[in-house]
């Protein structure tokens, strides 16, 4: 079953840390991961978008990274301020078909305090 | 700042009563979406559209209806509502060059209770 978890699923940290949320997935084949943020009651922003061939892309303070032989990603955030307060949403793509499907994680809470 | 637009945010009615949710994109794009997302649940497809005249039904088992006759707009609605379709809807767009790919932008949701 083709699937998409992401961890922790809700994270408290202190403006001006960094932080690193986690991906899982099961997804095959694979296509692309892309990595979202979500502000409570707005619909989602994207951040990043990476192929099977790469596996670092950054988005200002925003860092994605990408092991397609373990299936995982990782969205590092650095020198965190409290806009980042917002959900984190970690999405794949697969090539099964001409649509290519996205499957949606159920997203990390992220509190940034001041 | 996506120039995609959902009418209206909110909206509270009765059961059976029949609602159309709007959105509306003035990017061009050929590809619009709608999902369906509980709190703290992932989105869901229910609707989708390559252009004018297309309409395809998603993942999520819905209810509801969409129509496509210009490319900026993709109404979706419910014929007659109940509490179980209670929920925050989002509508998307992308461009079609390749979907696996392509940038969705997200409208800011609307959210819908049944009562």
């Amino acid at each position: 079953k083709n699937q998409v978890e992401q961890s922790p699923q809700s994270l408290i940290i202190l403006e001006g840390k960094n932080c690193t949320l986690q991906c899982n997935y099961t997804v095959s084949p694979f296509s692309n991961l892309r990595w979202y943020k979500q502000d409570t009651g707005r619909g989602p922003v994207s951040l990043t978008i990476m192929t099977f061939s790469e596996n670092t892309k950054s988005n200002g303070r925003y860092t994605a990274t990408l092991d397609a032989d373990t299936k995982q990603s990782s969205l590092h955030i650095t020198a965190s301020q409290l806009s980042d307060s917002a959900s984190y949403i970690c999405v794949v793509s697969d090539r099964g078909s001409t649509l290519g499907r996205l499957y949606f994680g159920r997203g990390t809470q992220l509190t940034v305090w001041p | 700042e996506a120039d995609i637009y959902q009418t209206p945010r909110y909206l509270v009615i009765g059961t059976g009563k029949k609602i159309t949710l709007e959105c509306s994109q003035t990017m061009g794009h050929d590809k619009m979406y709608w999902y369906q997302q509980d709190p703290g649940m992932e989105l869901h497809l229910i609707h989708y559209s390559y252009g004018v005249n297309s309409t395809e039904k998603g993942d999520l088992s819905s209810e509801s209806t969409v129509s496509r006759i210009r490319t900026e707009h993709f109404p979706l609605t419910l014929e007659s509502a109940r509490p179980s379709h209670t929920s925050q809807y989002l509508c998307a767009s992308s461009e079609l060059n390749t979907w696996n790919t392509d940038t969705q932008y997200f409208g800011p949701g609307t959210r819908l209770t049944v009562l």
